[in-house]
């Protein structure tokens, strides 16, 4: 079946250093859609992409999607406290079951 | 955006006794809910698919018998953890989509039930 994995599973950053975090599907995916769940909350839609070598950008935040439509990443550009959470890739097959990522778990030292 | 609410937030029960976890969508209808389980710093896993008026689907691996879910409105779905035991404490959270809206597939998330078993 599909699979959805993401990486760096963790990463610690100095406040005002970027972060980005990868994520790659087994199969070709209709759009992905990336999540943000603060500690002791709930997963939070952030973005969702649709088209092949699409770009979006939320102020900070940067979203990519591949060409193939099979990998996405997401950057941070100067992190900051408020940006602390994990964030969950989670790709949508065709009108199949959205699969998340294993998340990448974000810790911004101040 | 949507509202999805669940309640309760934290449930402790003992051991072989049933817990009730209900989703509701305030603010629209939802024909499909989805229920996960999330273990500690890890990923959410699918449990079902629960579907208005009809019977849940159940993603491979997880029991039906004891993860029983009901869907009988299309602004309620609930998931009974039956004679519950203490693997089976866990973060549970419901979702749902809603129709026609401008991102496709987007999901709103309930705030998810701490269930302990003792």
């Amino acid at each position: 079946g599909q699979q959805v994995m993401q990486i760096p599973q963790y990463q610690h950053v100095q406040e005002g250093e970027d972060f980005t975090t990868y994520c790659n599907s087994s199969t070709t995916l209709s759009n992905i859609q990336w999540y943000k769940q603060r500690p002791g909350g709930h997963p939070v839609f952030l973005i969702q992409l649709v088209k092949s070598g699409e770009v979006k950008k939320q102020k900070r935040l940067t979203f990519q999607f591949g060409e193939a439509k099979k990998n996405s990443s997401l950057h941070i550009t100067a992190t900051q406290t408020t940006d602390v959470g994990t964030y969950f890739c989670a790709g949508d097959e065709y009108g199949n079951k959205l699969v998340f990522g294993a998340g990448t778990i974000l810790r911004v030292k101040s | 955006g949507a509202v999805v609410s669940q309640h309760p937030s934290w449930v402790i029960c003992k051991s072989g006794t049933s817990v009730k976890i209900e989703c509701r969508s305030l603010d629209f209808q939802a024909t499909t809910m989805f229920w996960y389980r999330q273990f500690p710093k890890q990923s959410l896993m699918l449990m079902a698919t629960s579907n208005e008026g009809s019977k849940a689907t159940y993603e491979q691996g997880v029991e039906k018998d004891k993860f029983l879910i009901n869907h009988a409105s299309l602004t309620l779905s609930t998931l009974t953890v039956t004679s519950a035991h203490p693997e089976d404490s866990s973060f549970y959270i419901c979702s749902a989509g809603v129709a026609g809206g401008p991102n496709t597939g987007e999901l709103f998330f309930g705030e998810g039930s701490r269930l302990t078993v003792l």
